[in-house]
């Protein structure tokens, strides 16, 4: 059984570029959320879909925006990128509210340049 | 405001040394914590749930505890293969989870 596919893996943009992550939830996770890693922190949470919908948001600003598809996939989609913007980008898929878990995926690291 | 607080930030140990790891936490409403493991350059590996006080799981050489306002991991005998980083998460009335700076274990041979 797959577990959370993200992609790509690994990925460098230039200041001021946008950026398109990637992510398949795990096999009977309807329930998408982002996470950003900065180095030696811990995730900070950035939103969550669920029914092709944002249903809540962390303090990120709008450069950052998502969507999630029919099949519950998801992109995170970051404009104007700044050079804060560098961290691990982690997606997580649960089942419902989360209460019983999230699965995460290994993650796309971003580094802007 | 909610906080999540791990400690200590980095923990040395030598093989079979036994230690616990500590998370506290301050929200309202927790409807459950998180235990994840994380090694560089990887997502977090799930552990544990727990979600009243009082309550104990186990997995190997790992043991987490609840109370009302903390947390610990417990490692009984490490072996270096279970050096990484575990990070300690809540789930309260929102659905996010709020993680803590995690702690950083190294385990030498």
């Amino acid at each position: 059984d797959a577990g959370v596919t993200q992609s790509p893996t690994h990925l460098i943009k230039t200041r001021g570029q946008q950026v398109t992550l990637r992510c398949s939830p795990k096999s009977g996770h309807d329930t998408v959320s982002w996470y950003q890693q900065a180095l030696g922190q811990g995730p900070q949470f950035i939103f969550q879909y669920y029914e092709e919908e944002e249903r809540q948001r962390g303090n990120f600003p709008d450069r950052f925006s998502g969507h999630q598809f029919p099949n519950y996939s998801s992109e995170l989609n970051v404009n104007a990128l700044l050079l804060g913007d560098s961290a691990l980008y982690l997606c997580a898929s649960s089942e419902g509210q989360g209460v019983n878990g999230y699965t995460f995926g290994s993650g796309t690291r971003l580094t802007v340049v | 405001e909610d906080q999540v607080t791990q400690s200590p930030e980095a923990l040395r140990l030598q093989e079979g040394e036994s230690s616990s790891l500590n998370c506290s936490y301050t929200v309202s409403g927790l409807r459950g914590l998180f235990w994840y493991r994380q090694d560089p350059g990887k997502g977090p590996e799930f552990l544990f749930t727990l979600y009243s006080a009082g309550e104990e799981k186990e997995k190997e050489r790992l043991k987490a505890t609840l109370t009302k306002k903390e947390s610990f991991l417990h490692i009984t005998a490490p072996k270096p293969e279970d050096s990484a980083t575990y990070l300690c998460a809540v789930i309260h009335n929102t659905d996010k989870l709020i993680f803590g700076t995690g702690t950083r274990l190294q385990v030498f041979p």
